[in-house]
């Protein structure tokens, strides 16, 4: 069965400071693989995604990520980060065949500090 | 930009009560889901539609049943509201096995 893996619960990181946010997943063939944002009260927004092609994909909000196969990982990063954003972090597996929906982690959420 | 439409954000319901969770796409997207989500589970998904009057369990139907009965609109139903069904539910919609986009999900409170 697939499934996704965010080690992270929780991170704290200081506002210009680096951030990596990592994602494992579980899977027989290369999926589909997403990362999303969600604000507090809020739905989930698409910060980037990855079919096929270069390994490095660019979002939105300067974001960005790396799939690397070897390790069946997808792990979010950004270079600063801005107290904007302070959120709650999904990484999603799509299957390339069969069924249509997302399978998602559990969650990473971010603290920002002054 | 495509917009999915959850009909309320927040509910307070009672115990016992049937529930109708309502959620419309305006992207013409063949695929159209409900997911809970809660603290320390992240979204689960509870039911899924690729077609009209076509529909698939997730990982938590009990409790829960669906209706698609035109494209766009994708309801979730509660038959008897319990309190342990207090949750965010959020809905998507997506096309082929592409990305999803959600709503801003509908905070239900069952006392």
């Amino acid at each position: 069965a697939q499934s996704v893996t965010q080690p992270d619960i929780h991170i704290t990181v200081s506002e210009g400071a680096s951030l990596e946010l990592r994602c494992n997943y579980s899977y027989g063939a290369t999926p589909y693989l997403f990362w999303y944002v969600q604000s507090p009260g809020q739905g989930l927004q698409l910060l980037l995604k990855y079919f096929s092609g270069d390994t490095l994909v660019q979002g939105i909000k300067g974001f960005e990520a790396e799939f690397k196969r070897s390790q069946s990982s997808f792990n979010l990063r950004k270079p600063s980060v801005h107290w904007s954003d302070a959120a709650e972090y999904f990484c999603a597996v799509g299957l390339q065949t069969g069924a249509n929906n997302l399978f998602f982690g559990t969650g990473t959420r971010l603290t920002v500090i002054p | 930009d495509v917009k999915v439409t959850q009909s309320s954000r927040y509910l307070v319901k009672r115990t016992g009560e049937k529930v109708f969770l309502e959620c419309v796409q305006d992207m013409d997207h063949e695929n159209m889901f409900w997911y809970r989500q809660d603290p320390g589970l992240g979204l689960r998904l509870i039911y899924f539609s690729y077609d009209v009057k076509m529909k698939e369990k997730g990982d938590i139907p009990e409790g829960y049943s669906v209706s698609r009965e035109k494209k766009e609109r994708f309801s979730l139903i509660l038959e008897s509201a319990s309190t342990n069904q207090t949750s965010m539910y959020l809905c998507a919609s997506s096309f082929m096995n592409t990305e999803a986009f959600f709503g801003q999900g509908t905070r239900l409170t069952v006392v």
